[in-house]
């Protein structure tokens, strides 16, 4: 059983470039979730999906968008990053928006040079 | 003053030893709590929910919410080197429209 799966989990980038950090679940749930996690900062949710064809911004949206693509798939795409952006960025699922017993992936360490 | 607050150790323990990890937390609203465990370099996995106050165990891991005092704990008893992680609480309003909201989490180091 997979659970939340994210690819890639390591990536560079320069200043500038763009990239879409991928995140699948395979346990029906409705609502997903992404986070960053920096020292100091604990968890901060970027952007969530409460259900197939919704997403709402969280905490720290700015720089990012988002794509619930179908039930199982939602991703994150970095369209100009900064060097802020370097952060280990979670994914996660639940079976309702609330995240009660929330699910998470593995991480992607993601640093902008 | 922050949502949750957590303090972030580390604390140093002894194999063996009773643990005590707490939150506290300033909106009333909050009814959903929650403990996740990270191990360096994962993701968190959730170990105990529990809905409003009380106590709920599970194995060696007790979690306690007193929403009086706005305070929740987990308690970890005959603490083992494999407990050595991060714990981050969480918690939410209402399961069904509110996200989570997350401690910074407590670094744990038990040693052998």
């Amino acid at each position: 059983n997979a659970g939340v799966t994210q690819t890639p989990k390591f990536q560079v980038l320069k200043t500038g470039q763009s990239m879409t950090l991928q995140c699948a679940q395979d346990m029906n749930h409705n609502s997903m979730y992404w986070y960053r996690q920096d020292p100091g900062m604990g968890l901060r949710l970027i952007y969530y999906s409460a259900s197939e064809g919704t997403t709402d911004k969280g905490e720290v949206p700015n720089g990012y968008n988002v794509s619930r693509l179908n039930k199982r798939e939602f991703s994150l795409r970095l369209e100009s990053a900064a060097p802020s952006q370097t952060s280990v960025y979670f994914c996660a699922s639940s079976t309702s928006t609330g995240g009660t017993e929330a699910f998470f992936g593995q991480g992607t360490r993601l640093t902008v040079v | 003053q922050k949502e949750v607050e957590q303090d972030p150790g580390p604390l140093s323990v002894p194999e063996g030893a009773i643990v005590s990890l707490n939150c506290t937390y300033s909106n009333s609203a909050f009814q959903y709590f929650m403990w996740y465990r990270q191990y360096s370099r994962k993701g968190p996995e959730l170990l105990m929910y529990t809905y409003s106050s009380g106590n709920k165990e599970d194995g060696r891991f007790t979690a306690q919410v007193d929403k009086s005092s706005k305070y929740i704990s987990l308690f970890i008893r005959d603490s083992q080197p494999s407990d050595s992680a991060t714990y981050l609480c969480a918690m939410t309003k209402n399961s069904g429209y509110s996200t989570l909201t997350f401690g910074k989490g407590t670094m744990l180091l038990v040693s052998p």
